[in-house]
């Protein structure tokens, strides 16, 4: 079971706005960045959102992350087919002294 | 441009050991901790620890107590993941990758990924 609880699936028509939340705990999200990481099927998982609200170079601002309290959410707005994947939200625990992931959410563009 | 490139896939009898490799080039290797993740298949991520390249320091899950060895070879710029005593549970793809800052869960890149399969 994860220490990072994500809904295991979540779903949009193109052009919606699709939110996917990360809930944690005063160890983990609540006194440390949030990052966030894209799977496409069958590849490595990539880094799609970093120190809560930052985009690597090509991702497109699209995507967003925000963080309040112990939870934090990735945001994606206009919703595209190519976003369909698997997203995952990463912390530091202080208590465990270890990154901690989210299990996963499965996003499906209808 | 940063890579990782780790060694290749390993089939494993229970019980025995794997040594997995992660060759970093395009960064200065002793300026970035070094983490392990591993994916079951199916599964989500899962960490297993890191390991400072610089001083060799490293630190692991509780879960892997006793089994999990991380090294590092500057001289090459290769980091090492030794895990011993395997199941069927470690079935996986294992990677590595850079982090950024102590206490990080921002990785970039990830190695290709390494996968293991333990089956008698």
């Amino acid at each position: 079971q994860s220490l990072l609880t994500q809904p295991p699936s979540a779903s949009g028509t193109p052009g919606q706005r699709v939110t996917i939340s990360c809930s944690g705990s005063n160890s983990n999200v609540g006194p440390n960045t949030v990052n966030w990481y894209r799977q496409f099927p069958g590849t490595t998982p990539q880094p799609l959102i970093h120190s809560i609200n930052l985009r690597p170079s090509g991702v497109p601002d699209r995507f967003s992350g925000s963080k309040s309290g112990t939870s934090a959410s990735l945001a994606v707005t206009d919703l595209q087919s190519e976003d369909e994947a698997i997203y995952y939200c990463a912390a530091w625990d202080d208590d465990l002294k270890a990154v901690v992931f989210g299990g996963g959410t499965t996003l499906t563009v209808l | 441009q940063e890579h990782l490139v780790q060694s290749g896939a390993e089939v494993k009898r229970p019980g025995s050991s794997v040594r997995i490799s992660c060759k970093a080039s395009g960064y200065t290797f002793t300026a970035h901790f070094i983490h392990w993740v591993r994916q079951a298949p199916g599964q989500g991520l899962e960490w297993l620890g890191w390991i400072n390249p610089n001083t060799g320091v490293t630190d692991h899950g509780q879960k892997f107590q006793g089994r999990v060895t991380l090294t590092r070879d500057t001289s090459i710029t290769t980091a090492y993941l030794d895990l011993s005593r395997l199941t069927s549970d470690d079935t996986a793809v294992y990677f590595c990758v850079r982090a950024f800052g102590v206490r990080s869960s921002r990785f970039d890149p990830w190695g290709q990924g390494t996968l293991v399969t333990v089956s008698s």
